[in-house]
């Protein structure tokens, strides 16, 4: 399984943007790149997912690397609901499916 | 988007006891569920994947006459925890896959089982 890296945690100040970085070196051509966060005392939710292009929803931007080594999860303004680990993850064909969890950005928001 | 529930979302047991989880996909059929397990300040770790009509295939070290699953209908996965031990006390998660571009999984609430 391609692996990222992703920084143990942030802090973002309430009502500013955030970025949250993910490197992944060895994706592959059919990788997809997902996030999902997971709130405390929760089930992870969907973020958003992207393979070559920049996306965008009401959630969040995904904004990816044009050599897709990288890429970044972008919470255009946080609030303290949006504190939570986000886990990135590559999901790529004939893998069963299955989402091995990394350890992800736990983030902070601070009031 | 997609929603899936789990039943109960907490249980308190007996040790020795046997413990079902339910997890149903509300709005979308899921020929595909997977089971996880979270310990506090941990990541989850995936147990089973469960497919409907068929047997659940088990991640390496997850006992399958201790962890039993069953995909009895394309909304539905249960998974009972047979005689329950304190050490699987424990934040169990399910998920049903949405088959579609990129295969997007949507996870239930979750449910905490303690054992005592």
């Amino acid at each position: 399984d391609a692996k990222t890296t992703q920084p143990n945690s942030m802090e973002s100040n309430e009502e500013e943007p955030v970025h949250l970085p993910c490197n992944h070196s060895t994706i592959s051509g059919t990788d997809y790149i997902h996030w999902y966060r997971q709130l405390p005392s929760q089930g992870p939710e969907y973020v958003i997912h992207g393979l070559t292009s920049n996306v965008n929803n009401r959630m969040a931007s995904l904004a990816i690397a044009e050599d897709r080594k990288s890429s970044t999860l972008i919470l255009h303004r946080a609030t303290l609901r949006d504190a939570a680990v986000y886990y990135c993850i590559l999901r790529g064909l004939g893998e069963g499916d299955k989402i091995i969890f990394g350890k992800g950005t736990r983030l902070h928001i601070l009031p | 988007g997609a929603v899936v529930s789990q039943h109960p979302s907490w249980v308190i047991c007996k040790s020795g006891t046997s413990v079902k989880i339910e997890c149903r996909s509300l709005d979308f059929q899921a020929t595909t569920m997977f089971w996880y397990r979270q310990f506090p300040k941990q990541s989850l770790m995936l147990m089973a994947t469960s497919n409907e009509g068929s047997k659940a295939t088990y991640e390496q070290g997850v006992e399958k006459d201790k962890f039993l699953i069953n995909h009895a209908s394309l909304t539905l996965s249960t998974l009972t925890v047979t005689s329950a031990h304190p050490e699987d006390s424990s934040f169990y998660i399910c998920s049903a896959l949405l088959a579609g571009s990129a295969d997007t999984q949507y996870f239930g609430p979750g449910t905490r089982l303690t054992v005592l």
